[in-house]
């Protein structure tokens, strides 16, 4: 089932611009991580939040967390036209003695930097 | 920069071929998995390992298999691929003793299959 849901799945911004990217999941969590896709290429790990931090910094990145609403959204700041790329969160969730390992991934935003 | 690695990058066969997806990682990480990824859509989990000689499907039911003898190496098979198997196979890795990176997945560029 599916657990990360992104918002918006498309956005198309001027360079420059602040971009926000939204994330929902359903069940307990150890921690969420965005990720970056180029077109056609692997995921590349940007930010790990593990679920007692509230917010996180990584240079032009900031990530949020609300356990209480199962919510995290991450913005990227002064955007550039490299930024242009597809970008999803990934639940790594608590140890239920059943699931599959491994993070459950959304379905992604697609982020577009126009020059 | 990620230390696994996939072959082919890109693959085009017929129909009932029997194919091997290769993935490799220098990392000494004890967990790799699969992940199959459709075109704009998210990735599902398929297969992963916990080690050598563990093997486990994930969430999405897959007719391929996986098998694990060496640490570094965790190559996917199917045994007569079909059109409704053509998608992005992506690999990955984590775990090292560093608690600070061991939980992060490092992925490869990806395998792009497409089944005549």
């Amino acid at each position: 089932s599916q657990q990360g849901e992104e918002d918006p799945q498309a956005l198309s911004i001027q360079e420059g611009e602040n971009a926000t990217m939204n994330c929902s999941y359903k069940t307990s969590i150890n921690n969420l991580q965005w990720y970056r896709q180029n077109s056609g290429r692997g995921l590349v790990h940007l930010i790990l939040i593990r679920s007692n931090e509230r917010e996180k910094h990584s240079g032009r990145l900031r990530v949020t967390l609300d356990t209480s609403k199962k919510s995290s959204s991450l913005l990227i700041t002064a955007s550039r036209a490299a930024d242009t790329a597809s970008y999803f969160c990934a639940t790594d969730a608590l140890w239920s003695g059943g699931g599959a390992d491994g993070l459950t991934f959304g379905k992604g935003t697609h982020l577009i930097i126009q020059p | 920069e990620a230390d696994i690695y996939q072959t082919p990058r890109y693959l085009v066969i017929g129909t009932g071929k029997k194919i091997t997806l290769e993935c490799s990682q220098t990392m000494g990480h004890d967990k790799m998995y699969w992940y199959q990824q459709d075109p704009g859509m998210e990735l599902h989990l398929i297969h992963y390992s916990y080690g050598v000689n563990s093997t486990e499907k994930g969430d999405l039911s897959s007719e391929s298999t996986v098998s694990r003898i060496r640490t570094e190496h965790f190559p996917l098979t199917l045994e007569s691929a079909r059109p409704s198997h053509t998608s992005q196979y992506l690999c990955a890795s984590r775990g090292g003793i560093d608690v600070a990176t061991n939980e992060k997945l490092f992925f490869g560029s990806g395998t792009q299959l497409s089944v005549l």
